[in-house]
């Protein structure tokens, strides 16, 4: 079955440190993946894409992803993290339409 | 804005009750998904229309819930005989109807947080 596995629950980073957000999806064919954010009480936030071609992708906010088949991974980087992205961050497949998330990241930033 | 709206942001309902809750796509977007976020559960997908039509209903629960997205007006969210169990936010996310990628791209609302007591 398809699925989204993100191994971290929580990872706290230092403020001006890079960030490593790591996902690992199970399908079949290429896969629609995404990354969204989600701050305490609010929607969510689509931050990038990967739909084909180049393996890097950039988002918003500063953030890139990388797509590896061979790995089965799309991680989530950024080089310098904010306190402002403190949030919880969720890998998701994209399934003839509906999303299949992971589990969630929850980042937290010390100043 | 042209975002996706949904109201109401909070709702309580005592158990037994009806919920309703509504949803307007982005302007241009013909697509619309229901998900539930559950504390330990994480963000399930619940449902998938277009006007008028419902896609895939493979998340949704057998019993005491339906959803619609008429031809006009908001999409709704129905959930009969609520439950504490039902007590969730529940997002709902838009996309355009088109063919190609840009149709796999859902862009969320705020959600609604049904508490049942």
């Amino acid at each position: 079955a398809q699925s989204v596995t993100q191994p971290d629950i929580h990872i706290t980073v230092s403020e001006g440190a890079s960030l490593e957000l790591r996902c690992n999806y199970s399908y079949g064919a290429t896969p629609y993946l995404f990354w969204y954010v989600q701050s305490p009480g609010q929607g969510l936030q689509l931050l990038l894409k990967y739909f084909s071609g180049d393996t890097l992708v950039q988002g918003i906010k500063g953030f890139e992803a990388e797509f590896k088949r061979s790995q089965s991974s799309f991680n989530l980087r950024k080089p310098s993290v904010h306190w402002s992205d403190a949030a919880e961050y969720f890998c998701a497949l994209n399934q003839g339409g509906k999303l299949i998330f992971g589990q969630g990241t929850e980042l937290s930033v010390k100043p | 804005n042209a975002g996706v709206m949904q109201n109401p942001r909070h709702l309580v309902r005592r158990r037994g009750q009806e919920a309703r809750l509504r949803c307007s796509p982005m302007k241009g977007h013909s697509h619309v998904y229901w998900y539930r976020q559950l504390p330990e559960e994480g963000l399930k997908f619940m449902v998938y229309l277009q006007k008028e039509n419902i896609i895939d209903e493979s998340g949704m629960p057998k019993e005491r819930f339906s959803a619609e997205f008429p031809k006009e007006g908001p999409s709704i969210l129905r959930i009969q005989q609520v439950v504490r169990g039902d007590s969730a936010a529940y997002f709902c996310a838009s996309s355009l109807g088109l063919a190609g990628a840009s149709s796999y791209e859902q862009y969320f609302g705020p959600g609604t947080r049904l508490t049942v007591t």
